[in-house]
């Protein structure tokens, strides 16, 4: 089955602490994005790539890291400098050459403990 | 930046029902996109539909967009109890890779 996933469903942090959320895809995407929704609300872009070893900041980069070493692989890091991580974060991937039609993953819930 | 805005942000109508919701956005698009979220998952993208149509269907899905008013509908016929989840429109411009959602329409069909 091809498909993007996200891992952990739900995750729980500390006051200070980096966590890493994973997205994986198998659909021979080149880019990748992640995306943070707060309730009641739409997507905000955090950060996004288009190509391996590459990736550009979105609209909300601020305290959130990412790599891109693989093309199946684009983890985002939530840092201690990003002040309200609480949050539903959602990535996704698409066929080069957009704006294409985007495929999301079921998202991961962090929350701030 | 945020470039969709759904209205309304909330409908209600009974199973059988035709549920419409609108899409107004700012700056020209190469496209616009429809999606579909349940509560507490990801995003399913519905329909695409680009900016030299005017009209598209997809089983009980009707889009239209006007690129002189800048803005979109989405018409659901028929609608059913597993149509209940929020709607998100999204903008995506010529020559970027990225999309602009909006806030979403929170559609709710009662039985």
């Amino acid at each position: 089955d091809g498909g993007i996933t996200q891992s952990p469903k739900y995750l729980f942090r500390k006051e200070g602490q980096n966590v890493t959320l994973s997205c994986e895809q198998n659909l021979n995407h080149d880019a990748m994005y992640w995306y943070r929704q707060d309730p009641g609300q739409g997507l905000r872009l955090i950060y996004y790539s288009q190509i391996v070893n590459d990736f550009q900041k979105g609209d909300i980069a601020e305290g959130y890291s990412v790599s891109r070493e693989k093309k199946e692989s684009f983890p985002l890091t939530v840092t201690s400098a990003q002040k309200n991580p609480t949050a539903f974060y959602l990535c996704a991937s698409t066929l080069a050459g957009g704006p294409n039609e985007q495929f999301f993953g079921p998202g991961t819930r962090l929350t701030v403990l | 930046s945020q470039q969709g805005e759904e209205d309304p942000q909330a409908l209600s109508i009974q199973e059988g029902e035709n549920a419409t919701m609108n899409c107004s956005y700012k700056t020209s698009i190469n496209n616009l996109q429809w999606y579909r979220q349940n509560s507490g998952r990801g995003l399913v993208h519905l329909i695409l539909i680009r900016s030299n149509e005017r009209e598209k269907h997809s089983g009980r899905l009707r889009v239209t967009l006007d690129t002189s008013k800048k803005s979109s509908s989405l018409l659901i016929t028929a609608s059913r109890a597993a149509d209940t989840a929020s709607y998100f429109c999204a903008c995506g411009r010529s020559n970027d890779y990225k999309l602009s959602f909006g806030a979403g329409t929170t559609v709710t069909v009662r039985a």
